[in-house]
């Protein structure tokens, strides 16, 4: 079975331009969850969606962050201007939520292989 | 809130050894999950070995064994006949009913031969 697939691997933009990340969970998860991780601040659970529904965005680190969910197959993380600070590698994961509710439980989450981003 | 803390930024052990790595958290809930995830040199991120806070009995995979001491909130992963491919960083992760993973800073193990 497929993994969790991102696109790009790599991306390389100059400060100010539109980023957009890629990412397509396993089939059959409901919970899905975008991090980021740099040296300084480790991984960071940045949003995560159940049933294609964002349930906290806490994570987001300001307005220039936005993510969507349009389908059970495929979500976006979109740096709307980007800048050198957001270079990072960006992880989407994906779990099954065996609870009916808003919230998931803690099923174990299976990575993506991450898109490293560096911006100019 | 919750926090992981990982004190081994880096080990090293001998092929065919056996390494414990530490980890420690902090939480009020009673109902939780902890993780060990393994990260390559080719970044990605590989589930070891998972424990749910309500089992007393200590999660075991092959090679990789946890030892969860709950009072002392105290997650430790003991790796046996350390291989080669082992190699990597090492991240222990709290788990809530929310969802949410809390990772600690990771400990980089390198195995020789």
């Amino acid at each position: 079975d497929a993994g969790v697939i991102q696109s790009p691997r790599h991306e390389v933009t100059e400060m100010g331009q539109e980023v957009t990340l890629r990412c397509k969970p396993i089939s059959g998860h409901n919970s899905l969850f975008w991090y980021r991780q740099t040296m300084m601040r480790g991984l960071e659970l940045l949003i995560y969606f159940n049933n294609n529904v964002p349930i906290d965005d806490s994570g987001m680190p300001e307005d220039r962050f936005s993510a969507k969910m349009p389908n059970a197959s495929f979500s976006t993380l979109k740096i709307q201007p980007s800048e050198p600070r957001d270079s990072a590698v960006y992880f989407c994961a994906s779990s099954t939520n065996l609870q009916h509710s808003d919230y998931p439980n803690t099923d174990t989450q299976y990575f993506g292989p991450g898109t490293r981003l560096t911006v100019l | 809130a919750q926090t992981v803390t990982q004190s081994q930024p880096e080990m090293s052990v001998q092929e065919a050894e056996t390494v414990t790595l530490s980890c420690t958290y902090d939480t009020s809930e009673s109902n939780y999950y902890l993780f060990w995830y393994k990260q390559p040199p080719s970044r990605q991120m590989i589930l070891v070995i998972r424990q749910e806070a309500y089992k007393q009995q200590n999660a075991t995979e092959n090679r990789f064994s946890v030892n969860f001491q709950k009072a002392a909130k105290s997650f430790s992963l003991k790796i046996s006949d350390s291989q080669l491919g082992d190699t990597a960083m090492y991240f222990c992760a709290f788990g809530n009913q929310g969802g949410k993973l809390i990772f600690g800073q990771g400990t980089e193990l390198s195995v020789k031969p």
